[in-house]
Parts: C-alpha cells; sequence; structure tokens
C-alpha cells in the first residue's frame, strides 16, 4: 500500500509556463513535506519542503501548496526552465519517527526549450 | 566538504555472492538511511539509524544488514545476492528532526 502517490509519471511543458506536480497520502499522521529533484545518475537533492500548520511555501520560483483535508499537495514551478527537467520526488514524514521519509513514485518533468 | 560519500558507483554480482556497500558523511548527522529505487517505484527504505549503535529496519530489509559502529560510516552488507536486489541504492543522512536528508550519488547494483 503506497502512502505517497505521484499519480502522473510523466509531465512535459513549454519554457517560461507553469509546472504543477501533484503528490497525494493517505496517511493522516504525516506533518512534514518534502520535494525532491533528481537528475540522472546523481542522488535526489532536497528543494522545499512545508509543515503541516502551513498550507503554502514559497522559495523564488518553486512554490508548495499542502491541502490537509484532501491530504494532496502540489509543487508549482514558475516559470519552467530547461534546467528544471528532472524526476521529482514528494515525500512525507512523522515527527518523532526517526525522521524517515516516505517517497512517491516520482514525476518526469520535461521543459521543451 | 564531500557530504555523502557511497562507493562502489556500479558493480555485478552473480547470485549467492556477498558485498558491502560503502557509506560515508562527514557533516556530523546523528541520521543515516539507506533506501533502493526500483524504476517508477520511489525510494524504499531498507534500514536506518538513529545514532551509532543504533540501527532498525525499514520498509524492505530483507537480505540485507547493516552495522553503525561510527556516526561517520553506516555500511550495507548483502549476504547472498538475488536478482531481486538488481536497485539503485543510495545512502542519506540528516542533522535530526524535520530536517531533510542529504543524498549520496548512489551505488548501481545488478545481480545476474
Amino acid at each position: 500500500d503506497q502512502q505517497v502517490k505521484q499519480n502522473s509519471p510523466s509531465l512535459s511543458v513549454q519554457e517560461g509556463r507553469i509546472s504543477i506536480l501533484n503528490c497525494d497520502y493517505t496517511n493522516s499522521m504525516f506533518d512534514y513535506f518534502l520535494w525532491y529533484k533528481k537528475y540522472p545518475a546523481e542522488g535526489p537533492t532536497f528543494l522545499i519542503s512545508i509543515s503541516s500548520i502551513k498550507d503554502k511555501n514559497e522559495d523564488g520560483r518553486f512554490t508548495v501548496f499542502l491541502n490537509k483535508s484532501a491530504k494532496h499537495l502540489s509543487l508549482h514551478i514558475v516559470p519552467s526552465q530547461p534546467g528544471d527537467s528532472a524526476v521529482y520526488f514528494c515525500a512525507a514524514s512523522v515527527d518523532n519517527a526517526g525522521n524517515m521519509l516516505t517517497f512517491g513514485g516520482g514525476t518526469r518533468l520535461m521543459v521543451k526549450p | 566538504n564531500a557530504g555523502v560519500t557511497q562507493t562502489p558507483k556500479f558493480r555485478i554480482l552473480k547470485i549467492g555472492q556477498s558485498m558491502t556497500l560503502q557509506c560515508a558523511q562527514d557533516m556530523n548527522h546523528n541520521y543515516m538511511y539507506w533506501y533502493r529505487q526500483d524504476p517508477g517505484m520511489g525510494l524504499k527504505l531498507i534500514y536506518y539509524s538513529v545514532g551509532a549503535g543504533i540501527t532498525d529496519k525499514g520498509e524492505v530489509p530483507n537480505g540485507y544488514n547493516v552495522s553503525r559502529s561510527t556516526t561517520e560510516d553506516f555500511p550495507l552488507r548483502l549476504e547472498l545476492a538475488a536478482p531481486s536486489q538488481t536497485s539503485v541504492y543510495f545512502c542519506a543522512s540528516s542533522a535530526q528532526q524535520g530536517y531533510g536528508y542529504t543524498f549520496g550519488s548512489g551505488t548501481r547494483l545488478t545481480v545476474v
């Protein structure tokens, strides 16, 4: 049973437009959410996070939105750039649980010039 | 500052062979983790450690063992390699609760 799901395995967007990556979760105990970005042959790198006490967190071109009632979070990238082309993983954790992250299956984003 | 270093980067094993995947971090992080990534399946937690001398199983521990004798090192041992263990393995560390992970660059393992 996947507790964190990314239902879109891939997404293609034109340069300059908005990219929206979605993530759903089932465990209501999750209280911290993160997005990671992964290039081929490299490890994932941390992108942005949000605590369950917030519904939005912004960092430059990246904004994460959290809808706790729907158990849904999304990552918005505006404007999208070709260098954003990568696999994006959402992840979630429960406080006081060894800081273990549960990851979604990833969404491959392709930003076309 | 190297961060998290994994060795080797690639390895081919025959069924039944054993090997140790090395992971070292130089950030004095207490928490360390081993994940495997299978295509389209995201990352699955194998084992984790909250400090030297303390380890615990994750979601998919069968066929693996770990040890944490120092804060810096967290090796992953495969005793009897099986084709199902063909995967990309990532080691990660974090400072404390609520902080994101720093990942190594991964070890691509093929068991034939």
